[in-house]
C-alpha cells in the first residue's frame, strides 16, 4: 500500500507564472488535507476537501489559491501567478476516516518562485 | 482559539542520555495531541497521539509522551536517545471537532550528540 505521493517534489516557476501541486492520498482514504511550510516555520492548515467537496478552506489564502479534489484523480493545489512569498513546502496529508484517526503525510512538495 | 506551543527551537542531549521535548496547548474541549517527526527534505513522519485514556501514550522509535491535564502539556520523552534521532519534532493539537485539521507548534530541532 503506496503511501501518500505528492508530486513534484521540486517546482520551480517564476514569478507571474501558474503552480500545480498534485496529492494522491493513500488506497481508502478519502479525506485529503493541505498544509503549507515556511522556512523555519511549522505548518500551517490551508484546506480540508473530500472527494468533489470542499469541507474547510479557512487557511486559504484569499486570492490566486485553489484546490480541488475529483471524483477521479489525484488532489490539486493550484497557486496562479506566483509571487515570491509562495516559494515554501507544500505537504498534502490524507485519512480514512473523519475523526479519531492519524493524517498520513506526503513527502511534500518545495515550490521556489525565482 | 486552538495553539501549540514548543518553547524550545533546539533541544541538544548526549547519546545514550533521556531526552524530553516541550509542548503545552490550549484548546476549547478534549485536545486531540500528536507528535510528528521530520528528518531533512522528508515529510512529516507519524509518532504517536493521545485521544483519551491512559495519559502515558507509547510509540514508534521508543517515544512516548505524557499528556498532563492540568498542566495542558504532552511532553515528548525517551530513555536514551540515539544520535538517529536527531531532527525535526513538531507536536500538533485538533481543532476541535474532529481529528485530522492539526494545528502545529513551531517544531524543536534535536540534536543528539555522540
Amino acid at each position: 500500500n503506496a503511501g501518500v505521493m505528492q508530486n513534484p517534489r521540486h517546482l520551480v516557476r517564476r514569478r507571474g507564472q501558474e503552480a500545480r501541486l498534485r496529492c494522491s492520498p493513500m488506497k481508502g482514504h478519502s479525506h485529503v488535507y493541505w498544509y503549507r511550510q515556511l522556512p523555519e516555520e511549522g505548518l500551517k492548515f490551508m484546506v480540508y476537501l473530500q472527494k468533489e467537496n470542499i469541507i474547510d478552506e479557512s487557511g486559504m489564502p484569499k486570492e490566486r489559491f485553489s484546490a480541488e479534489f475529483p471524483k477521479e484523480g489525484p488532489s490539486i493545489l493550484r497557486i496562479q501567478q506566483v509571487v515570491r512569498g509562495d516559494s515554501a513546502a507544500y505537504f498534502c496529508a490524507s485519512s480514512r476516516l473523519q475523526g479519531n484517526t492519524e493524517a498520513f503525510f506526503g513527502q511534500g512538495t518545495r515550490l521556489t518562485v525565482v | 482559539a486552538q495553539s501549540v506551543a514548543q518553547p524550545e527551537d533546539q533541544v541538544n542531549v548526549a547519546e545514550g542520555n533521556p531526552l524530553t521535548v516541550k509542548c503545552t496547548y490550549s484548546v476549547s474541549g478534549n485536545p486531540y495531541l500528536f507528535w510528528y517527526v521530520q528528518y531533512p527534505n522528508r515529510g512529516l513522519q507519524f509518532l504517536l497521539k493521545y485521544i483519551t485514556g491512559d495519559n502515558l501514550v507509547k510509540g514508534s522509535y521508543g517515544f512516548e509522551a505524557e499528556f498532563n491535564k492540568s498542566q495542558t502539556s504532552f511532553h515528548l520523552k525517551k530513555p536514551s536517545a540515539l544520535v538517529s534521532d536527531s531532527a525535526l519534532y513538531f507536536c500538533a493539537v485538533s481543532a476541535q471537532g474532529y481529528t485530522d485539521k492539526l494545528i502545529f507548534g513551531t517544531g524543536t530541532r534535536l540534536q543528539v550528540f555522540p
